[in-house]
């Protein structure tokens, strides 16, 4: 079955304390992405990779990190977790072009930062 | 870069009522996406739709590329079709390669 997995699912951390959360596809694509969703903002773009080892900054990259060392696995790192990360994240995949395939989603991953 | 509007932003109806539900775009339609975010903030697929006409039981989706929107029907909702729905289109915004998505219609279905 097709499918991008997210874990964990829900996170409750405090403030500094090193987190990642892991995201892992199965269908052999390409581009993979992180989005968070917060309310009144909508769905914003963290990171994307279009390939092993090829990342690129999103709409709201700061305080994140992302690596793509393997196809497969897309993880986001936070290396000093803060408040304003409280949010929904959502990993996403995709085959290129995105303007031809479908992009699917993760369950999300629900964090909050006390 | 692409604009996704979506309206109405809020719908409350009783159950066994008919909805659409519309997404507007800025710029041509390539590969549309409708989604169901449910009440445990999961997105799930309903439609890939870049044109015409698809069904998939009491939902269908129709897009009009040329005229830049796409309808979204639930036909005789249910309980379970509260939540909130999003339509997305892939775009280039300042160089990041991501789904644009609209700010979401909020289906609430009363028993």
């Amino acid at each position: 079955e097709a499918q991008v997995t997210q874990n964990p699912r829900y996170l409750i951390t405090v403030t500094g304390k090193k987190l990642t959360v892991t995201c892992s596809q199965n269908m052999n694509h390409e581009y993979m992405s992180w989005y968070r969703q917060d309310p009144g903002l909508g769905l914003r773009q963290i990171y994307y990779s279009m390939n092993v080892e090829v990342t690129d900054k999103g709409d709201v990259p700061e305080g994140y990190k992302v690596s793509r060392k393997e196809k497969r696995n897309f993880p986001l790192i936070l290396e000093s977790p803060s408040p304003n990360q409280t949010s929904l994240y959502f990993c996403a995949s995709s085959w290129l072009p995105l303007a031809k395939n479908i992009q699917y989603f993760g369950a999300g991953t629900r964090l909050s930062v006390l | 870069g692409i604009q996704v509007e979506q309206s109405p932003p809020d719908l409350i109806l009783q159950e066994g009522a008919n909805s659409t539900l519309r997404c507007n775009f800025s710029d041509s339609v390539n590969n549309l996406q409708w989604f169901h975010q449910n009440p445990w903030g999961q997105l799930i697929n309903l439609f890939y739709i870049p044109s015409g006409t698809k069904q998939n039981g009491r939902l269908s989706a129709t897009t009009v590329a040329t005229e830049r929107y796409s309808l979204l029907y639930i036909s005789s909702s249910q309980t379970t079709d509260s939540g909130v729905y999003f339509c997305a289109e892939p775009g280039i915004i300042q160089g990041a390669q991501k789904l644009v998505f609209g700010q979401g219609t909020r289906l609430t279905i009363n028993p």
